[in-house]
């Protein structure tokens, strides 16, 4: 079982709708999550990050976390063609360990 | 957020020859750098963990002769890839931990002919 899992996708929404992400854990004991986007050939960018059960809303993005069921999640509201990336969920208790990573594509 | 640079962005080099690639914390001290490759339309993948003033500390199957990692300030990391064959042709990424959070450099493409 992978210690960070995502489903690859691609993941294709139209402009406008709300755009669902997921990410479900292993270890029991992590402390701190985050959503990171990865536009091709750049680097990630930390978009959010969430320490505690429940919602967090910045602007479009809500990250919601749920530990109980080792369950974490980004809701990219009102999707542009921008948003089209590739979204990492990484989580973090001694060390940061990654997703592999959900392809996002906003269609006109 | 925090701010990662890396030095530099892109390079070619000849099979056989050496390449060192920066990266420096540019708004707050970093006691904890990571190194990264990325394969393309591949996922990331750890290389190793550099502390300041300590040796690195490589994932398996990490060769650390071959990539060289010095984190010798609390701004500075480098990583040199020693004796570069194009198999080693990839985007290396460097990220600086600030507490929890960690922030990514630009990345430096590396092509080896």
């Amino acid at each position: 079982q992978k210690e960070v899992e995502q489903n690859s996708g691609p993941l294709s929404v139209p402009e406008g709708a709300i755009a669902s992400l997921n990410c479900t854990y292993s270890d029991r004991g992590s402390q701190s999550f985050f959503w990171y986007r990865q536009y091709s050939g750049k680097s990630p960018e930390l978009i959010m990050s969430i320490y505690s059960n429940g919602d967090k809303e910045d602007g479009r993005f809500t990250a919601q976390l749920n530990k109980a069921s080792q369950y974490v999640s980004l809701l990219i509201r009102d999707s542009q063609p921008s948003d089209s990336a590739t979204y990492l969920c990484a989580v973090n208790r001694d060390d940061m360990r990654f997703g592999a990573g959900t392809r996002l594509t906003v269609k006109p | 957020g925090a701010v990662v640079s890396q030095h530099p962005s892109r390079v070619i080099c000849k099979s056989g020859t050496s390449v060192k690639i920066e990266c420096r914390s540019l708004d707050f001290q970093a006691t904890t750098m990571f190194w990264y490759r990325q394969f393309p339309k591949k996922s990331l993948m750890l290389m190793a963990t550099s502390n300041e003033g300590s040796k690195a500390t490589y994932e398996q199957g990490v060769e650390k002769d071959k990539f060289l990692i010095n984190h010798a300030s609390l701004t500075l990391s480098t990583l040199t890839v020693t004796s570069a064959h194009p198999e080693d042709s990839s985007f290396y990424i460097c990220s600086a931990s600030e507490g929890s959070e960690q922030y990514f450099g630009p990345g430096t493409r590396l092509t080896v002919t």
